[in-house]
């Protein structure tokens, strides 16, 4: 069966440091991986989405990017965070058909 | 009109009642639709799919109105554990692949 990891759960990070977040799937392959951020009273923003390795589009523009290294690995990075950058952020996967998400547990982004 | 909007709630219904959500949508070339829940905290997981008229799975029932371009999700019998958040979901069709795009959600309060 097919599982998604993300981590970590939860991060406390300073304002200007960098960010990374991983994200892996088991059991599929050829993901299309997708990056979304819940901020506080806010719905889901799509942020990044991949339909293969190396193929990165972003939504919106921001200080925030992704990278896709290998078929099941899916990456958010910052150089500098900022305070508006605190939120949710989960990772999902589908197998190309529209709706049928899985989500990552998250990672819950504090920004100080 | 915004691309999906929802009643954010919350919904205070007691245990047994019958409870509904309506969610409008922009696109009227959307075929499919989704719910989602949401509990405190935890990543969406998918509830239901309607890909017609509606949709049945023991006391959850949604319905597509087209012509008005909203869709609803009816809880029967309503127990403790359906306390969540609620998101209507509604594909971004001609644009990215599969993405996605998330109500803010209903919340529902189910008391004893």
């Amino acid at each position: 069966s097919q599982t998604i990891h993300q981590w970590p759960a939860t991060l406390v990070q300073p304002v200007g440091s960098p960010l990374s977040l991983e994200c892996t799937v088991e059991g599929t392959s050829n993901p299309n991986l997708y990056w979304y951020r819940q901020a506080a009273g806010r719905g889901l923003q799509l942020l990044f989405y991949s339909v293969g390795i190396g193929q990165i589009s972003s939504e919106v523009p921001q200080n925030l990017s992704a990278s896709r290294p290998q078929d099941r690995q899916f990456i958010l990075s910052s150089k500098k965070l900022l305070l508006s950058d605190s939120g949710f952020y989960l990772c999902a996967w589908s197998p190309g058909t529209p709706g049928s998400y899985t989500f990552g547990s998250g990672t819950r982004l504090t920004v100080v | 009109r915004k691309e999906v909007e929802q009643d954010p709630g919350p919904f205070n219904v007691p245990e047994g009642a019958t409870v509904a959500f309506n969610c409008t949508y922009s696109n009227s070339a959307s075929q499919s639709f989704f719910w989602y829940r949401q509990d405190c905290r935890k990543e969406p997981k998918l509830l239901m799919s309607v890909y017609s008229s509606g949709n049945e799975d023991g006391r959850f029932t949604a319905q597509l109105n087209r012509a008005s371009q909203y869709i609803s999700l009816l809880i029967r019998d309503s127990k403790l554990s359906d306390s969540a958040t609620y998101l209507c979901v509604v594909p971004l069709y001609g644009g990215s692949q599969g993405n996605l795009i998330f109500g803010k959600g209903t919340k529902l309060s189910v008391k004893p």
